[in-house]
């Protein structure tokens, strides 16, 4: 199973503060079709997971633009740039390129 | 305005079968590129995806459960469903469906807001 490894696991951050969190897989996540399966969620505490990006860098629908995911291959980001209050909670990667799916063990995004 | 929603039995013993069953609205898992997956999270721990059902009835499992997974829907009545063979305590946790709409592309767009289950003699 592809193994993705998420850093740092726990992120405390000032609210305005521009934070990055680290995904690292196993294997490449570029398909043989072109795509590279690779998602964002966060889940708010005591709340359902939420879909931020997908497909690395495409923004979920609703989603603000403070959000950014990048990266390529193995090695992926995801970037809050200014923290807000309601943005804190447990931040997820998950691929979809081989199966089974696996999701990172989450980063614990929480206030400073 | 799309909704899920999660039921199930609450408690079940060792080695018992696990019914959970999603109910949705907004959307019909017979359109193009509609799926619904199932994925769980024990208490205070990460995310295990566990199946998923696409609107073609194609069907994906986690091999980590061994066979023990089925999944199926009900288009008619908008449901999905996942049974879980011969349960142990390892299988307490909070079960999640989400639904896709645009295919793999978009992946788990909206969840419902789980179903907790324990599995206790």
């Amino acid at each position: 199973d592809v193994v993705l490894t998420q850093t740092p696991s726990i992120l405390s951050a000032t609210i305005g503060q521009s934070v990055s969190i680290s995904c690292r897989s196993s294997q490449s996540l570029l398909d043989s079709d072109g795509n590279t399966y690779l998602y964002w969620f966060l889940q708010r505490p005591g709340q359902s997971p939420q879909r931020l990006i997908y497909l690395v860098s495409n923004l979920g629908s609703g989603v603000p633009n403070r959000f950014s995911g990048s990266g390529s291959g193995t090695d992926f980001t995801l970037k809050i740039s200014g923290v807000e209050a309601e943005d804190l909670g447990v931040y997820y990667c998950m691929q979809a390129t081989h199966a089974p799916w696996t999701f990172g063990g989450g980063t614990k995004l929480e206030l400073k | 305005q799309v909704t899920l929603k999660e039921s199930g039995p609450g408690i079940l013993q060792p080695s018992q079968t696990l019914s959970l069953t999603c109910t949705f609205s907004g959307f019909s898992l017979s359109t193009y590129g509609m799926g619904v997956g199932w994925i769980r999270q024990p208490s205070g721990k990460g995310l295990e995806w566990l199946a998923n059902i696409w609107w073609d009835d194609d069907k994906y499992y986690n091999p980590s459960l061994k066979n023990r997974l089925t999944i199926s829907k009900d288009t008619s009545n908008n449901q999905a469903f996942l049974k879980i063979t011969n349960v142990d305590t390892a299988d307490t946790a909070t079960y999640y469906c989400a639904l896709t709409i645009a295919a793999i592309s978009t992946l788990f767009d909206y969840w419902g807001q789980g179903v907790m289950v324990t599995v206790s003699s």
